[in-house]
């Protein structure tokens, strides 16, 4: 049974397009993460919520917008899709305080041609 | 802030032998510190963690990391590694007390055993 899941595992979309990616955890977690892996592998926060509240909003760009329909769920859509967007994007959870270990996802390949 | 080294991008090893993986990180403020490995196409697992206590910590899959709070490491070591240990292995920090776990990773170590 996954943890945290993702959909879609791989994205092919085109410049400028609007795309969502959708995650899901089974954890019964009250915070939730995406991270951005770039393609030298370099992983970096992008956002986090906890109880559907906004906690963490790292220097992203506002074309990419979070939603939290509620505590199990956190959503990403990005607006006006441009190349530099190629990357593998992680959701995880965890619960709450920093001294408990966040669970990934296994990752949404997006590539933007 | 926190910064995270990982001294060596890339650590060939012989099945069997020993290997070291090193981070050091930086911060103003007391961490939690946390080794996760990603296998090919997956997401990341936790292998293990440092919050507090004994500096020695072991992990799953037989590797174990030491904190030296003087020196502000914590190397991953295995005695004996074996061909599925191939991977990329990433350190990461926490601030203690921060309430939300924001992971600094480091920029990660392939480590590729061969047979």
């Amino acid at each position: 049974d996954t943890a945290v899941s993702q959909t879609p595992k791989y994205l092919v979309t085109q410049m400028g397009n609007d795309k969502s990616i959708k995650c899901e955890q089974n954890l019964g977690h009250d915070t939730m993460y995406w991270y951005k892996q770039d393609s030298k592998k370099f992983l970096k926060i992008m956002f986090s919520y906890n109880n559907k509240e906004l906690i963490i909003n790292e220097t992203v760009p506002n074309r990419f917008s979070p939603k939290s329909p509620d505590k199990a769920h956190l959503n990403l859509h990005i607006n006006s899709l441009e190349l530099g967007d190629s990357a593998v994007y992680f959701c995880a959870s965890s619960q709450g305080q920093g001294r408990t270990e966040a669970f990934f996802g296994q990752g949404t390949r997006l590539t933007v041609v | 802030a926190q910064s995270v080294t990982q001294l060596d991008s890339q650590v060939p090893v012989f099945e069997e032998a020993p290997v070291e993986l090193r981070c050091n990180y930086s911060s103003s403020v007391s961490v939690y510190l946390f080794w996760y490995v990603q296998y090919p196409n997956q997401g990341l697992q936790l292998l293990l963690k440092y919050l507090s206590g004994s500096t020695l910590v072991k992990g799953i899959n037989g590797f174990e990391a030491e904190f030296n709070k003087s020196q502000t490491s914590f190397h991953l070591r295995k005695p004996s590694v074996h061909i599925s240990d191939t991977a990329e292995y990433f350190c990461a920090v926490s601030e203690i007390g921060s309430g939300y776990n924001k992971l600094i990773f480091g920029a990660g170590t392939r480590l590729a055993v061969h047979p």
